[in-house]
This record gives C-alpha cells, sequence and structure tokens, in this order.
C-alpha cells in the first residue's frame, strides 16, 4: 500500500511564500494522478490542485491559479506544491491524495499551512 | 464548476439502526462511454485524513466494511451505513471526479442520538 507524507508546513506571513512536499513510499509513476487537498478550519474538504503521471497537465482550483503550483519527480517519489502570494484563506491543513485516475484511495496525514501576520 | 449539495448538513442516529445521507450534483455524473458515476464517497474523523468509502457511486473500497454501501446514478447519490457503530461517528463527504476542478459536497455531521 502506497503511504505518503507530507512536510513543509508552517507560520508564514499574508504575501509570502511556502514549499509542501509529499513523499511516497512506493510510485507507480506511471499510474497515479497526485492532488492536493486542503481543510481549512471550520470549513470542509477543497481540491487544490493536481497533476497527471508525466507532470504534463496540471489543474487548479480557480483560487488558487497564478499563485501555486503543483509539480513532481518521479524519480524522487514526491509530489511538490509551491505556494506564493499567499493570504489568510489559504489557512488550512493540505493533504496529499492519489490514486487510479482522480479517485483518491491513498491520502497523507497532512501539513499545517498557518498564514498570519 | 458542477456543485455537490449534501443533506442533511447534521444527522443523529441510534446505534444499530440505518443512517442514510444524500447528495445531489447540478449535472449528471453518469459518463455514456463508460456506463460509470464519477461519484465517491470519504469518511473523515478529527485529526485523520480522509478515508475513501464508495467509489464510482457503489463500489466499497478493499478493508472498508459492508456496513457502507453506495447507490444512485445520474445527480442522485445516497450514502447508507446499514447498523451504525460508534466508530462511524464522523464527517461524511461525497465527492465528484466527473470534470475539473474536482469538487466535494459540503459534508455531514454524523453523531449517535
Amino acid at each position: 500500500e502506497v503511504q505518503l507524507v507530507e512536510s513543509g508546513g508552517g507560520l508564514v506571513q499574508p504575501g509570502g511564500s511556502l514549499r509542501l512536499s509529499c513523499t511516497a513510499s512506493e510510485f507507480t509513476s506511471n499510474t497515479y494522478w497526485l492532488n492536493w487537498v486542503r481543510l481549512a478550519p471550520g470549513k470542509g474538504l477543497e481540491w487544490v490542485a493536481n497533476i497527471n503521471e508525466d507532470g504534463s497537465v496540471e489543474n487548479y482550483v480557480e483560487s488558487v491559479k497564478g499563485r501555486f503550483s503543483i509539480s513532481r519527480d518521479n524519480g524522487k517519489n514526491s509530489l511538490f506544491l509551491q505556494m506564493n502570494s499567499l493570504r489568510a484563506e489559504d489557512t488550512a491543513v493540505y493533504y496529499c491524495a492519489g490514486g487510479s485516475g482522480w479517485i483518491f484511495h491513498y491520502w497523507g496525514q497532512g501539513a499545517l499551512v498557518t498564514v498570519s501576520s | 464548476d458542477i456543485v455537490m449539495t449534501q443533506s442533511p448538513d447534521s444527522l443523529a442516529v441510534s446505534l444499530g439502526e440505518r443512517a442514510t445521507i444524500n447528495c445531489k450534483s447540478s449535472q449528471s455524473l453518469l459518463s455514456s462511454s463508460t456506463n460509470k458515476n464519477y461519484l465517491a464517497w470519504f469518511q473523515q474523523k478529527p485529526g485523520q485524513p480522509p478515508n475513501l468509502l464508495i467509489y464510482w457511486a457503489s463500489t466499497r473500497e478493499s478493508g472498508v466494511p459492508d456496513r457502507f454501501s453506495g447507490s444512485g446514478s445520474g445527480t442522485d447519490f445516497t450514502l447508507t451505513i446499514s447498523s451504525l457503530q460508534a466508530e462511524d461517528v464522523a464527517i461524511y463527504y461525497c465527492q465528484q471526479y466527473y470534470g475539473g476542478p474536482i469538487t466535494f459536497g459540503q459534508g455531514t455531521r454524523l453523531v449517535i442520538k
């Protein structure tokens, strides 16, 4: 079973940047789409972005377009989320998730991102 | 964007009783080419990541107890817990993966009556 572990969360000021990483215990790099999903305090789950198996296709929720960038390094079994121009409303636990197609079979434990001055 | 609307927002059920959560999508999730409904259900407990229960609207994920079942097609879907156990207390989300952006319902909080 694939194990996903996020890292890179923390406290950042509004307008700042942060880079999240997600490392997989095993990687069927030519099979899995990978995603970032977030859970803001008091809110529900929100899909943020995904990337296809070879990294050639990226999709984003409208609210992060132009600010966030998803990427992957299949050789290092890793997924990344570069977050720029962070806002208070980006405060959330960020999960990496993946599986066959767009089905989220596997989830990491999450990384907390707090945007506050 | 496809809007997912769950009902109710909160649900209280006695132990051993049936729990039913509904999910409605703003457009059909049934693909004419695959004849599959692109709908999943997740369970999330406090401090834990979401856990996939059901995908393709009715396929139970490996390891999920058989008291959990999914049904429905097109725009109307249901998650049923046949006999509520104490460990089922959680927030439940439906999710569509028919088209981007992927969207979730607002969540249904399930508690013990």
